[in-house]
């Protein structure tokens, strides 16, 4: 059973627009909400992450909005580039599950120039 | 620093044969972690240590064994590798529960013929 939802699987986004990714999870134990970013041939990397004491982070380009009581968190890619073009992994976690992250399914975007 | 390391980047395997996996950490950290990436499936939690000589399963552990005998390395292990084991694995480490940021190594992308 799936603990996080993610949507789109895939998105196709102009250069300079806005690209969104959505998130669900079921679980209201997880205290952690963090946005992975991974390239083709790469491992995952850390691009944003909240926790659920604050309804939005921002970090350049990049923001997560976080809706405790819909049990949802979502980002959003200001003034997309090509170079932002990449698989993007929502996941959650609870430091007393030992931090384990519980991985969305995965977007694939592609920004086009 | 190399940060997280993977020992190989590819194999392939048949049916049967055994095999191990190896990830190296330079950074002290003390949690480490096993998944494997699967299209369309985001990433699942294998096996993972929260200290040297510990070891726990994750979400996926059948097929799976995994060892801890020192603090900067995580093996894992198929005894019998079966084609459902063909996957692309992730090692990942963090410094400990009260920092969760997690680091990824390149992966290996393992085979079973």
């Amino acid at each position: 059973q799936q603990q996080v939802k993610q949507s789109p699987q895939s998105l196709i986004v102009q250069k300079g627009g806005i690209s969104i990714i959505n998130c669900a999870y079921e679980n209201t134990a997880f205290d952690y909400f963090p946005w992975y970013q991974q390239f083709p041939g790469k491992g995952p990397a850390l691009l944003i992450a909240i926790r659920p004491d604050v309804s939005e982070k921002k970090e350049g380009r990049f923001t997560i909005s976080f809706n405790k009581s819909a049990k949802q968190f979502s980002l959003h890619i200001m003034d997309s580039q090509p170079g932002d073009s990449a698989t993007y992994f929502c996941a959650a976690s609870k430091k007393e599950y030992g931090n384990k992250l519980v991985f969305g399914a995965g977007t694939i975007l592609r920004v086009k120039s | 620093n190399a940060g997280v390391t993977q020992t190989p980047k590819f194999r392939v395997l048949k049916t049967g044969q055994s095999m191990t996996l190896l990830c190296a950490q330079d950074m002290n950290h003390e949690y480490m972690y096993w998944y494997r990436q699967d299209p369309g499936m985001g990433l699942r939690l294998i096996h993972y240590s929260v200290g040297e000589g510990t070891t726990a399963k994750g979400e996926v552990p059948d097929g799976y064994n995994v060892s801890r005998l020192k603090k900067q390395n995580f093996l894992l292990g198929l005894e019998s590798a079966a084609p459902s084991q063909t996957s692309v694995y992730f090692c990942a480490s963090s410094y400990s529960v009260l920092i969760d940021t997690q680091y990824f190594g390149p992966g290996t992308r393992l085979t079973v013929l």
